[in-house]
């Protein structure tokens, strides 16, 4: 089974403050897909990036960065110089070969940028 | 960029009500559609898997028979949440993958809040 853990519910930062968010993941499988996607108050899932299994090159877009570490499972996500705009949660999930196309969703963070 | 559309985004009714969600894939096919459901302050939690032309997959726990799914065509899933009750109140969030390029990350509809009397 697939498992993602977000540890942090809730970051609260100043604006122009950098903030990670942690993502673990848990599976068995060689071939899978990380994703990061953006929730905010009005509801709909926004798609930031996504990853795969066998390229382990971070990358920047923007003010945003993502760092993939096979080794300790991890996929954790930077917004540098956030903006009150970046207040929102954000998903970390996962989608292995043979469960198809199922997202596992983590339980997400919500992140406050206080002006 | 692939557009998904769901409606209704609100939806306000009474006890013992069916309530029935669309779910379009404006500019691409997709044999293959998701239902999400979603707590307050809580994570996404899969609730079937919508395949066109055949029955839908549920996750464990879903009830069948509460949460109809109807694929009928590659553009259009519909949940219809029968004999709606207080606790059916939730967000509901359709997906699609396109049939061309189904290694792309699913596209999400903007949801339906769904609020039972």
């Amino acid at each position: 089974a697939q498992k993602v853990t977000q540890a942090q519910t809730e970051i609260s930062v100043v604006e122009k403050e950098d903030v990670t968010l942690d993502c673990v993941y848990e599976t068995r499988d060689t071939t899978y897909y990380l994703f990061w996607y953006k929730q905010p108050p009005s509801g709909e899932l926004v798609f930031l990036i996504r990853r795969n299994s066998f390229d382990e090159q971070n990358e920047i877009s923007g003010r945003y960065s993502w760092n993939f570490q096979k080794s300790t499972s991890s996929f954790n996500f930077t917004i540098t110089a956030s903006q009150v705009v970046d207040s929102a949660v954000y998903f970390c999930a996962l989608k292995v070969r043979t469960a198809g196309n199922k997202l596992t969703f983590g339980g997400g963070t919500r992140v406050l940028v206080k002006p | 960029g692939a557009v998904v559309s769901q409606h209704p985004s609100r939806v306000i009714c009474k006890s013992g009500t069916s309530v029935k969600i669309e779910c379009r894939s404006l500019d691409f096919q997709a044999t293959t559609m998701f239902w999400y459901r979603q707590f307050p302050k809580k994570s996404l939690m899969l609730m079937a898997t919508s395949n066109e032309g055949s029955k839908a997959t549920y996750e464990q726990g879903v009830e069948k028979d509460k949460f109809l799914i109807n694929h009928a065509s590659l553009t259009l899933s519909t949940l219809t949440v029968t004999s709606a009750h207080p606790e059916d109140s939730s967000f509901y969030i359709c997906s699609a993958i396109p049939d061309r390029g189904r290694n792309q990350p699913q596209h999400f509809g903007d949801g339906t809040r769904l609020s039972i009397l």
